[in-house]
């Protein structure tokens, strides 16, 4: 079956030690995003590639990098983890980019100690 | 942005029970979506509904694009269903496609 696949789906990592999330996809689709969810909070966009094109959300920290090697990849670097970045990542994936439904991977939870 | 607010923020049923779970929101959209976030985190997608009805199994959902409302009916619920439920949606200029989400309502179904 078509997915959205994140790995790993738990990540502890030390603070201020870089940490990087992966996301595939076998959607072929030419959009993916990363969403950040802290506790009981909804998620938010944090940045998003229209095919090569990186979309950058105004209030995402510098802190917080993104890269797309190819279609079905998608990374998500955090170069100085705090403790406020602690939280669900999510990765989701459009076939293009307006009005198109969004599907998404089952997300990596990050533990900052 | 688009502002987007759910109701109720929690509800509390009986198995067995239906429920109505409301989404508002301010502005047009091209985009409108329900999701199930389940016990592990992982969002479930529901409905693909912008505007109409449509019905999966219990579940159905309706948009009245128009008015800027759209609601999503559980019946007969069983505990499966218990979670949290976002609505989100992408505002009618949006080019990019970025969802809004509103906070969810956080539905409990005992036995």
């Amino acid at each position: 079956d078509a997915m959205v696949i994140q790995n790993p789906r738990y990540q502890v990592t030390q603070f201020g030690k870089p940490v990087t999330l992966s996301c595939s996809q076998t959607l072929n689709h030419n959009v993916m995003y990363w969403y950040q969810q802290k506790s009981s909070q909804a998620p938010k966009l944090l940045f998003h590639y229209y095919d090569k094109d990186f979309n950058n959300e105004a209030d995402t920290p510098d802190n917080f990098q993104s890269r797309r090697p190819n279609t079905s990849f998608c990374f998500l670097d955090i170069r100085s983890p705090g403790l406020g970045d602690a939280a669900m990542y999510l990765c989701a994936t459009s076939r293009d980019g307006r009005g198109y439904e969004q599907y998404f991977g089952p997300g990596t939870r990050l533990t900052v100690t | 942005g688009i502002q987007v607010e759910q109701s109720p923020p929690d509800l509390i049923l009986q198995e067995g029970a239906n429920s109505t779970l409301r989404c508002n929101f301010s502005d047009s959209v091209n985009n409108l979506q329900w999701f199930h976030q389940n016990p592990w985190g992982q969002l479930i997608n529901l409905f693909y509904i912008p505007s109409g009805t449509k019905q999966n199994g219990r579940l159905s959902a309706t948009t009245v694009a128009t008015e800027r409302y759209s609601l999503l009916y559980i019946s007969s619920s069983q505990t499966t269903d218990s979670g949290v439920y976002f609505c989100a949606v992408e505002a009618g200029g949006s080019t990019l496609g970025r969802l809004y989400f509103g906070r969810g309502t956080q539905l409990t179904v005992w036995p």
